[in-house]
This record gives C-alpha cells, structure tokens and sequence, in this order.
C-alpha cells in the first residue's frame, strides 16, 4: 500500500518569501513522486517528478523538491514566493512495483496564500 | 492538440437520476483515469482503463461505471445519482504508468440535490 501526508492544510507567505510545502509519503517499493499544482477551477498540472534519477528536482515556475528516502520526504521549495503562486499543490506517489504499480495516490492538498 | 476535454462543466443533478460524464483526450494515450475530488480529501481514483475495451476499479468505484471503446473516449455513467456523489470529477491520461505524467482535464463540477 502507499500514502501521502501534506504537513499544512493552508500555508500563508508573504510575496517574495520562502515557499516550504512539506510531503511525507509510505511506499513498500521504490515510489515515484510528483508535485501537482491547481489554479482555482482549473484541472492539475504538473509541476516536477522525480523518477528515480536525480534526487533534486526542478520543475516549472522556479520551483524544486529534493527526494529524502531516510526521512521518506519530497518537500517542495521556492525561493521567493510570486503572488502568481496561490493556488493548491498536490503532492502524490506512485509505485515502481506491487499491487499500487501505476495508480497515483494523492495527498490532501496544501493550498497557498501570498500576500503582498 | 486540446489535450483532455471534459464535458459538461457544470451539471445539478436531482436525486435517483442518471448521467454520463465525457472525457476525450487526442494523445494517442493508452492510460485514462477518473478522479474525484472532494474539499480537503485530496483526488481519489474511481476507475481506470490501460486500453480500449479494459477497464479495473479504482479506490472508490460504488455508484459509478465505465466502458472504453475506443483509445480516445472513457465516459464515466452515473446511476441513481446520490448527494454522497456531489463532487469536481477529473478524467487523465498517461501514454504508460509508473513514473508517467498524468494529464487532466478541466473538470466537471456535480451538484445531487
């Protein structure tokens, strides 16, 4: 089985602030991780994976997660926060292997507010 | 290339009635998927299909079917809609599985009254 807990239902920043959205995931094979992001009324978007290759992952807008087995964490970052940025992150897992192979599994959600 | 079109919307459906929700997507995609979500429960998956005419449950598959007869199409059908089944649906796509992108659609927002 697999699962993903999003520490942080709301996170509040202020504009050009660091973003931390935290993901902790359970897997019982090597997992896939991907960072979704959702734009009010819109479908998801990807943002980054990581697939097993480099452990620090960029993706798009400026925005990075680096893959932690020993703390089995995939924390999306930013540097500084643009007003662009609210909108609610998607962290989810998938499975190498096993019974989940395939099947995405998404956390709660963690839904970003920057204020000027 | 539009990518993953969902139609309608936005639908109210009355208790006890039935509909069927579109999906489409022009990438030649052998994976689709059905998705609901739920304020603060994250996308929970319905079904899936690894091709046309194959098709396998998902997490929370009561209430709800599906067929695949072509790569293109993966309707999901609604029967005796219930206010439990009051959600934003998302289809998706991926050309194969595992570490494979998901690609969604805009949504269809359902209201059962």
């Amino acid at each position: 089985a697999q699962s993903v807990t999003q520490l942080g239902s709301h996170v509040s920043v202020s504009e050009g602030a660091l973003v931390l959205l935290r993901c902790n995931y359970s897997s019982s094979v090597p997992p896939y991780l991907f960072w979704y992001v959702q734009y009010p009324n819109q479908g998801l978007q990807l943002l980054l994976k990581y697939t097993s290759a480099a452990t620090l992952v960029k993706g798009i807008n400026g925005f990075e997660a680096e893959f932690k087995k020993s703390e089995t964490s995939f924390h999306l970052t930013k540097p500084s926060a643009h007003m662009s940025d609210a909108a609610e992150y998607f962290c989810a897992v998938s499975s190498a292997g096993g019974t989940s192979y395939g099947k995405l599994t998404f956390g709660q959600g963690t839904i970003l507010t920057v204020h000027p | 290339n539009a990518g993953v079109t969902q139609t309608p919307k936005f639908r109210i459906l009355k208790i006890g009635q039935s509909m069927t929700l579109q999906c489409a997507q022009d990438m030649n995609h052998n994976y689709m998927y059905w998705y609901r979500q739920d304020p603060g429960m994250g996308l929970k998956l319905i079904y899936y299909s690894v091709g046309a005419g194959i098709t396998d449950k998902g997490e929370v598959p009561n209430g709800y079917n599906v067929s695949r007869s072509t790569t293109e199409d993966f309707p999901l059908r609604l029967e005796l809609a219930a206010p439990s089944q009051t959600s934003v649906y998302f289809c998706a796509s991926s050309y194969m599985v595992g570490g494979e992108t998901q690609y969604f659609g805009p949504g269809t927002r359902l209201l059962v009254l």
